[in-house]
């Protein structure tokens, strides 16, 4: 059974930091590994989808990185503002379509 | 509209009723999702619909849960006698097919429950 973990649950910047978000999945077998956004009270908004056969992704300052052989994914957040803050989400799909989500990594990016 | 909508976005029922939450997917995909997000459990599939294919009903948690989606497009996620652990957000999401490595989800911003 597939399991997805993100590390650390919560983490709070100064504004202008690079950091990186975690995300771990058990079971290689994968098609593809999204992030996304989640904003309090609202939706999921994707950020970044790397298929099984990419290594990495990049939108602005956001780049993803997938190392499906040893289960990880990293996201780079480069420069970050206080409208970064929200919860991050990653998720896995394997070849039953359905996505398997991580708990979320909740940042605050402090002015 | 440009993306996935959902209705109602809030909804206040008594345990014991049943509810019924709308989705719209964004024209053109064929591949419709239902998860739920509880404070106790993260964000979970329910279930999912490709094209004419019977619906994958793997994730849902008990028979009160039922899905239909009318003419390959709307569908209505139905709960039937609410009991207070139900109380969630039921998101939606759809893409353009089933599965593979381009398949990208994009959620609607979700129905908030509150079972009493």
């Amino acid at each position: 059974k597939q399991e997805v973990t993100q590390i650390p649950a919560a983490l709070s910047v100064p504004e202008g930091e690079n950091l990186v978000l975690n995300c771990s999945f058990t079971d290689s077998a994968i098609y593809n590994l999204q992030w996304f956004r989640q904003d309090p009270g609202k939706g999921l908004t994707s950020l970044l989808l790397i298929q099984s056969s990419q290594r990495e992704q990049t939108s602005g300052r956001l780049n993803a990185s997938l190392d499906k052989s040893s289960g990880r994914s990293t996201l780079y957040i480069a420069a970050s503002q206080p409208g970064d803050s929200a919860t991050y989400l990653c998720a896995v799909e394997g070849n039953t379509g359905k996505l398997i989500f991580g708990q979320g990594t909740t940042l605050q990016v402090k002015p | 509209g440009a993306g996935v909508s959902q209705s109602p976005s809030n909804k206040v029922t008594e345990k014991g009723k049943d509810v019924e939450l709308r989705c719209d997917p964004i024209s053109g995909h064929t591949a419709l999702y239902w998860y739920r997000q509880s404070l106790g459990q993260g964000l979970e599939f329910l279930i999912y619909f490709q094209g004419n294919s019977a619906p994958d009903k793997s994730g849902l948690p008990s028979d009160r849960f039922s899905a239909e989606r009318t003419g390959g497009s709307v569908s209505t996620l139905t709960i039937q006698r609410t009991q207070q652990e139900d109380s969630a957000v039921y998101l939606c999401a759809s893409s353009l097919e089933a599965s593979g490595s381009w398949n990208e989800q994009y959620f609607g911003p979700g129905t908030r429950l509150t079972v009493t």
